[in-house]
């Protein structure tokens, strides 16, 4: 899988939109990009995935840039629960091997 | 009723001892996983059951056996613990095995380990 680079660490003001970047410059073309989020003393939760197109879902939105070496998390409307780390991970659906989650974002949301 | 759930959420034991963690899963799944969290929040998979056929075994010590009775249950017994034993662990499941598109991995939330 390729690696993904995060920064460790963000802050966002409530009620503002929160864009968390990931940067997977030696992603392969039949990698996929994944997003989880772990809350605190919690197992991470699924957010989103893609492959290049832009996706939307209840959660989030997930951007993908037109080379797909990098993408953006984007949580709307920020609230204090989005609080968490947040991994993004890239892997291949057909090979067969299993995810491992870096180090992740730690969102810190404020009032 | 939690999806995937774990016991002990937490445990506390001396060097050498022998422990389990059982793992059970109400969402019909297929496949189930054992992943380890370290102190730096990095989280690697150690072992993935599916239909109680062991598919993925990462390196990790033989110390460490999974046992999968039925495809609701991934059991982790541990022997003879190590003080770098200690960590969370947790257990997942998915619909379909992680070689086929399935998106989404459905975790417990997690069982704290403490080797003395």
């Amino acid at each position: 899988d390729a690696k993904t680079t995060q920064p460790p660490s963000m802050d966002c003001a409530e009620g503002r939109a929160a864009n968390l970047p990931c940067n997977h410059s030696t992603i392969s073309g039949n990698e996929y990009v994944y997003w989880y989020r772990q809350i605190h003393s919690q197992g991470p939760q699924y957010i989103i995935h893609g492959l290049k197109n832009n996706e939307t879902n209840e959660m989030a939105s997930l951007i993908i840039t037109e080379d797909r070496k990098s993408s953006t998390l984007i949580l709307p409307h920020a609230t204090l629960r989005d609080t968490a780390v947040y991994y993004c991970i890239v892997r291949d659906n057909n090979a067969g091997n299993m995810l491992t989650f870096g180090g992740g974002t730690r969102l810190m949301v404020k009032p | 009723d939690t999806a995937v759930s774990q016991t002990p959420k937490y445990l506390v034991t001396q060097m050498g001892n022998d422990k389990s963690i059982k793992c059970e899963q109400n969402l019909g799944h297929d496949t189930m996983y054992w992943y380890k969290q370290d102190s730096k929040k990095f989280l690697k998979i150690m072992f993935s059951y599916n239909n109680k056929e062991l598919i993925i075994n990462e390196t990790v010590p033989n110390r460490f056996s999974p046992k999968s009775p039925d495809k609701a249950h991934l059991n982790l017994h541990i022997n003879s613990l190590e003080l770098g034993d200690s960590a969370v662990y947790f257990c997942a499941s998915s619909h379909l095995p992680w070689g086929t598109n399935t998106g989404e991995l459905f975790f417990g939330e997690g069982s704290r380990l403490t080797v003395l």
